[in-house]
């Protein structure tokens, strides 16, 4: 399995309140991306990196944003967490925008 | 709009047979489509990728075929074992420049002993 590490795991959270979730990868990607999965949806992208400090929105961007200060991490943050980003939500890496992905096993994220 | 849509409702099949999974899409243009494969609390990992301009692509007991006239994509699961039950997910480049994956909802595959 590649080498894709996400924390934590599983978080419970209020409404209003910042969190951030992290993606560590060890296998030198340049692609890092985030994902959110919820029932009746397709996996969305919500934002994603093409090299250090360069990143881009998805299709789900708002209410979310995303640092890549190092090759190997990629924070997600939402400033002030809503009970509609209660997710799970997963983080891939690519060697380039055309090849395949490879995924995390996820951080389940419930907001109360 | 832009839709890809999967078989909604699970599919089951008795072990052995040949699994047959539908990938749709409405107003895209892709360069290529990529399978992937889940299974519960996990994240999806990558079977196959296969571009514009190639029909079929194969991989052990899994094919895909693409056809961009129908703008459809079909994944096989040949001689399939109660292991290859799964949620199966379909992607594609959404073009325009823009960088990520769309997926479709995926189809629960069961293969029945």
């Amino acid at each position: 399995d590649a080498g894709i590490t996400q924390s934590p795991r599983h978080k419970v959270t209020e409404t209003g309140t910042p969190v951030t979730l992290r993606c560590h990868q060890t296998e030198n990607h340049r692609y890092m991306y985030w994902y959110r999965q919820d029932p009746g949806h397709g996996l969305r992208l919500i934002h994603y990196s093409y090299g250090v400090k360069d990143t881009d929105k998805g299709e789900v961007s708002d209410g979310y944003s995303v640092s890549r200060s190092k090759t190997e991490d990629f924070l997600l943050t939402l400033e002030s967490a809503t009970s509609s980003q209660t997710s799970v939500y997963f983080c891939a890496i690519s060697n380039d925008r055309n090849q395949p992905q490879h995924f995390g096993d996820g951080t389940r994220l419930s907001i109360l | 709009s832009q839709k890809i849509e999967q078989n909604s409702e699970a599919l089951n099949i008795q072990e052995g047979k040949t699994a047959t999974l539908t990938c749709n899409y409405t107003n895209y243009s892709p360069a290529y489509l990529q399978w992937y494969r889940q299974d519960p609390g996990r994240g999806p990992v990558f079977l196959l990728l296969i571009r514009e301009n190639e029909k079929e692509k194969r991989k052990e007991r899994l094919k895909v075929t693409f056809d961009t006239t129908l703008k459809q994509s079909l994944f096989h699961i040949t001689a399939s074992q109660p292991a290859d039950s799964a949620t199966y997910l379909c992607a594609l480049d959404p073009g325009g420049g823009a960088d990520g994956l769309t997926f479709g909802k995926g189809t629960h595959l069961i293969i029945q002993p």
